[in-house]
């Protein structure tokens, strides 16, 4: 099945800096890469997403790359705010219509 | 603003006293997910419903069942809840098909066993 790895657990970055997340998956079949925002108490928040066919997608402050040659794709937080302190977690689509999970990357910024 | 309701969002309950979390949506998808998840870690998926067909993880233990009564309404059923089984519950919702993969996550039940 897919395995989905997530790094850095952890990430410490000053308000106004970039924050970047990477993960990595093993199913070459998959085809569907969202990322979740979870704050405490809270149920995941889809903030984006991106699909095989596409190499970079943006929106506003974030912005997703895929490198389906190499398995991996990353999250990007340009200009970060103390407000996108939270659990961030990455996945990749199974094909049985299920999602497999990274371990979460607690991303705190320094105001 | 279409959604995904969880109630309760916080439940005690005791060891071994059955329990059940609900889960609605207002979104007409067609699929409805109950994921467990635990302090710091990912979410981990208990089963599925696409439209009626219920599918269940190969890990999810016997103690956890779901049932799904019509498209917008889903249940989790935990028969005799253990202390390990205390975590936050997540339903999630997707409309599979046309190329559709998004879920979309209610804000969970937490639940504590006493």
């Amino acid at each position: 099945g897919e395995n989905v790895e997530q790094h850095p657990s952890t990430l410490s970055v000053q308000e106004g800096d970039s924050a970047v997340i990477k993960c990595t998956y093993s199913d070459s079949a998959s085809n569907y890469f969202p990322w979740y925002k979870q704050e405490l108490g809270k149920g995941p928040q889809l903030i984006i997403d991106i699909r095989s066919n596409v190499g970079e997608k943006k929106d506003q402050r974030i912005a997703v790359t895929l490198n389906k040659t190499a398995k991996h794709f990353s999250l990007h937080i340009t200009e970060t705010q103390p407000e996108d302190s939270a659990v961030y977690f990455c996945a990749a689509d199974t094909g049985r219509r299920a999602l497999t999970f990274g371990s979460g990357t607690r991303l705190q910024v320094q105001p | 603003d279409a959604m995904v309701i969880q109630n309760p969002r916080y439940q005690v309950t005791q060891f071994g006293k059955p329990v059940t979390l609900s889960c609605s949506q207002t979104l007409n998808h067609n699929v409805m997910y109950w994921y467990q998840q635990k302090s710091s870690q990912a979410p981990k998926l208990l089963f599925h419903y696409y439209d009626k067909d219920f599918n269940n993880e190969a890990d999810t233990p016997d103690n956890f069942q779901s049932r799904r009564p019509n498209t917008s309404f889903c249940f989790l059923d935990i028969r005799s809840p253990g202390l390990g089984d205390a975590a936050m519950y997540l339903c999630a919702t997707s409309r599979v098909g046309q190329g559709s993969y998004e879920q979309y996550f209610g804000p969970g039940t937490r639940l504590t066993v006493t």
